[in-house]
């Protein structure tokens, strides 16, 4: 039973086109994340919820939107998909930010965008 | 501005031997390093972590070293399993909940 999983795995769509990314957890955590891998393959954090509240939101375009519906759930919508927002997005979660091991992070598989 | 930096893009290990893969950072002010270790076409994994106030942590066949006046710290693996090939990602916090992570270095064990 995954822990962390995102849907879909792979998307592959047109410029100007909305998008959007699931991600659920059934880990019991309070704070979920969004990350992008960019082409260089660093990980960049996007925003982070924590029970439902927005506590992180990178400097990212406003085409981006995260919804956290419930604790369990964090979802991405895209607006306007460009080239440049090509890249694979991961979803995370934690339970204790800043506990004793240093708020260890749960990943989900990660989405690959691919924008044409 | 990488404020945590991996300068190897790769290393080559003999299966057995030990792999060290180093990371650099410049905040002096991060309280908590991990190592996460991630497969192709799958998220990152945690594998080990250490707090700045310590200089040394060990799980099984890691260990993680910290050297807090050269800002560096270091993963062993003894020995080097097949398994053990993946990138390796040095992370870091400062505060609560953001991770700040270097670029990774691809882990390969040969046989």
């Amino acid at each position: 039973d995954t822990a962390v999983s995102q849907t879909p795995k792979y998307l592959v769509t047109q410029m100007g086109n909305d998008k959007s990314i699931k991600c659920e957890q059934n880990l019991g955590h309070d704070t979920m994340y969004w990350y992008k891998q960019d082409s260089k393959k660093f990980l960049k954090i996007m925003f982070s919820y924590n029970n439902k509240e927005l506590i992180i939101n990178e400097t990212v375009p406003n085409r981006f939107s995260p919804k956290s519906p419930d604790k369990a759930h964090l979802n991405l919508h895209i607006n306007s998909l460009e080239l440049g927002d090509s890249a694979v997005y991961f979803c995370a979660s934690s339970q204790y930010p800043s506990g004793p091991t240093g708020g260890i992070q749960y990943f989900g598989a990660g989405t690959r965008l691919s924008v044409l | 501005d990488q404020q945590v930096k991996q300068n190897s893009p790769s290393l080559s290990v003999q299966e057995g031997r030990i792999s060290i893969l180093n990371c650099d950072y410049t905040n002096s002010m991060f309280d908590y390093f991990l190592w996460y270790k991630k497969y192709p076409a799958e998220g990152p994994t945690f594998l080990i972590s250490i707090s700045s106030i310590k200089d040394k942590n060990e799980d099984g066949r890691f260990t993680v070293f910290l050297n807090k006046s050269a800002k560096h710290l270091s993963l062993h693996i003894v020995p080097s399993q097949p398994g053990d090939s993946a990138v390796y990602f040095c992370a870091a916090t400062v505060g609560n909940y953001q991770l700040i992570w270097g670029a990774g270095t691809k882990l390969i064990i040969k046989p």
